[in-house]
């Protein structure tokens, strides 16, 4: 069974930093892209950021480029968030999902953890 | 970046109903469509992907057509536990996109 478990959501101030993760189990981790994905409160889905397989690869949506970095371990079967410089518009639940086998959906998807930006 | 528009935004129906939800792309992604159920307090359950390939464990009642620009879900008849917000959302180009989402309730 796929399991992702994600950690590390904060209330943090704005300028602030935070790092999450996501531990993942039940799969073949190494071999699967991942991503983060997030969710304001009351809003909808926005895709935040990917990272390859083999972690060589990562990408990023434009509005968290060069503030967030993506990462993972695929030895420890994590991967990471590093949010800096965080603002107000950064609130959301964030949520670890594993990438389909060949295509860019995501078919499994942890509970989330909630990021709360504010002073 | 490719905009994803779904409609109606609220659908009230009642259980044993059919639903028919629509999601209009921006520009052609193809096949390259996914739709997710999402229940409060809850994470995003992928439905479909492909435009019309159940994901597994997704009962039959759940179909997805469309290529292109515009794409279906279909809940053919509704039950209890179908009434949720639905989003779609395109792989086709960098970067993937969500629909505004689409809220099935009784």
């Amino acid at each position: 069974e796929v399991q992702l478990l994600e950690s590390g959501g904060n209330l943090v101030q704005p300028g602030g930093s935070l790092r999450l993760s996501c531990a993942a189990s039940g799969f073949t981790f190494g071999s699967y892209a991942m991503s983060w994905v997030r969710q304001a409160p009351g809003k909808g889905l926005e895709w935040v950021s990917g990272i390859s397989g083999g972690g060589g690869s990562t990408v990023y949506a434009d509005s968290v480029k060069g503030r967030f970095t993506i990462s993972r371990d695929n030895f420890k079967k994590m991967v990471y968030l590093q949010m800096n410089s965080l603002r107000g518009e950064d609130t959301a639940v964030y949520y670890c999902a594993k990438v389909g086998s060949a295509q860019y959906y995501f078919d499994f998807w942890g509970q989330g953890t909630l990021v709360t930006v504010s002073s | 970046e490719i905009v994803m528009t779904q409609s109606p935004a609220t659908l009230s129906v009642s259980p044993g109903e059919r639903a028919t939800l629509s999601c209009r792309a921006s520009q052609s992604v193809s096949s390259n469509l996914a739709w997710y159920q999402q229940k409060p307090g809850q994470a995003p359950r992928l439905l479909i992907y492909g435009a019309s390939t159940r994901a597994t464990g997704i009962p039959a009642r759940f179909s997805g057509s469309g290529s292109g620009t515009e794409f279906t879900l279909t809940i053919s008849s509704l039950q209890s536990e179908d009434f949720a917000v639905y989003y779609c959302q395109q792989y086709d180009k960098w970067p993937v996109t969500f629909g505004p989402g689409t809220k099935v309730d009784i």
